[in-house]
């Protein structure tokens, strides 16, 4: 077991772009999360996954931005015409229902936006 | 919005003194949990306390919760210079795997 991974780790995009992102949760979670952090907070929650259904999704996440978890593996993240104020790390993580939520993350996706 | 704070925001230590980081949170809670991050990198989990336990070790590592004054607090003993991070808390408000909600962390500096 690799833990939860995310690529790529690093991505610049011109404003106005679109950007996908993916995470790869451990292998026997069936629940994924989404998050976003900016310098100096903590992680803001924007939408979770069991298996292949979308639980939640904060209001954070604007109509630009959707999440995929097509077979209930790894989920995908897009943005389309990302704004500057779109830059942030993007956190993935996963977890096993009745874990007592603990949730375990990947090394994050830093987004810049030019 | 961010449920926790925790406090201080930033503390600076000599290398094998203890560090003591406090979170507060705002309503009824299931769990909370501890996590490290180091610089642009992603979260580390380090210990859970579920609302009817008060103490918890785990290594160098104690946390203790007060659920009456909605508080945490973290103590890492014997600190060495790897401990330096930024430590969050999470709290967990809703039963059944929901999503978590960090305060904006204490930035630990140990310093050998």
């Amino acid at each position: 077991d690799t833990g939860v991974s995310q690529d790529p780790r690093h991505k610049i995009t011109k404003r106005g772009q679109n950007v996908t992102f993916r995470c790869d949760p451990i292998s026997e979670h069936n629940r994924l999360y989404w998050y976003r952090q900016t310098l100096g907070q903590g992680p803001e929650f924007l939408t979770y996954f069991q298996n292949e259904a979308q639980l939640e999704k904060s209001r954070l996440l604007s109509d630009r931005f959707s999440a995929e978890r097509p077979k209930g593996s790894f989920s995908t993240l897009e943005i389309q015409r990302t704004e500057q104020g779109d830059s942030a790390m993007y956190l993935c993580a996963s977890s096993l229902q009745g874990n007592d939520n603990e949730q375990f993350f990947g090394p994050g996706t830093r987004l810049t936006v030019l | 919005s961010q449920q926790g704070e925790e406090d201080p925001q930033a503390l600076s230590i000599q290398e094998g003194e203890n560090a003591t980081m406090n979170c507060s949170y705002k309503t009824s809670i299931n769990n909370l949990q501890w996590y490290r991050q180091n610089s642009g990198r992603g979260l580390v989990h380090l210990i859970l306390i579920r609302s009817n336990e008060r103490e918890k070790h785990s290594g160098r590592l104690r946390v203790t919760l007060d659920t009456s004054k909605k508080s945490s607090s973290l103590l890492i003993t014997a600190s060495r210079a790897a401990d330096t991070a930024s430590y969050f808390c999470a709290t967990d408000a809703r039963s059944g795997n929901t999503p978590l909600v960090f305060g904006k962390g204490t930035r630990l500096s140990v310093i050998a």
